[in-house]
């Protein structure tokens, strides 16, 4: 039984940096992978990318691209996400969730942790 | 990139309605077809995976079909408790593993 417990709101002024968490437990946390979604007021749901805490490995959406960085650190079966060069546009909630390779879907989510960028 | 696109974009029905809504592919994506739920405020929900795999816990008045490109998601008896928006999202092959914009459902 996975559970995906995440950082607290943050305000940014537009240029600034975030960096987001996402802490695991309830599972081996290398097994499965971790996405970072996130959903604008108002908006639908956006994948932004993948990581895999096995290996590192990741996979970025091509609008974000040279903004984003997602890692994670096994000794505490934490996930991050940092987005870089924010703009008003990035004010969202930000969501993990765990990829589960049996049923290829996201299976837990984090709570979301709402990002508001305001100068 | 594989496109999802989902219709209609909000329905309103009555309790104990039989609710259908649908889902289509940019390009053939097999039954790599997953539909979550989202309620107001809350995160979403994983209802069904795979096109057609009830998600444990989930109740057995929701169900999926479909492949290819072309898939469905029923509501057989519509409850109070599922007002709330439904996304699908594929899942095949490679990432980006796409949302499709939602379908919002009110009840009457």
């Amino acid at each position: 039984q996975g559970h995906l417990v995440q950082s607290g709101a943050e305000v940014k002024k537009p240029g600034a940096s975030v960096e987001v968490s996402c802490k695991a437990s309830g599972y081996t946390f290398t097994s499965y992978g971790i996405s970072w979604v996130r959903q604008a007021p108002g908006h639908g749901l956006e994948w932004m990318g993948w990581i895999s805490p096995y290996n590192g490995n990741t996979h970025y959406v091509e609008k974000f691209r040279g903004r984003v960085t997602m890692t994670t650190e096994k000794s505490t079966g934490t996930a991050y996400m940092e987005l870089r060069s924010l703009t008003s546009d990035d004010t969202a909630i930000y969501y993990c969730a765990q990829f589960s390779t049996k049923s290829l879907a996201f299976d837990y989510w984090g709570q979301g942790t709402l990002v508001t960028v305001s100068s | 990139d594989i496109q999802m696109t989902q219709s209609p974009s909000s329905l309103s029905a009555s309790v104990g309605d039989r609710v259908t809504m649908t889902c289509r592919a940019s390009q053939s994506i097999g039954t790599s077809l997953n539909w979550y739920q989202q309620v107001p405020g809350k995160a979403p929900k994983l209802l069904i995976y795979a096109a057609s795999s009830l998600q444990s816990g989930v109740p057995s008045r929701f169900s999926g079909g479909g492949s290819g490109t072309d898939f469905t998601l029923t509501i057989s008896s519509l409850q109070p408790e599922d007002l709330a928006t439904y996304y699908c999202q594929q899942s095949y092959n490679t990432p980006p593993f796409t949302f499709g914009p939602g379908t919002k459902v009110d009840i009457k």
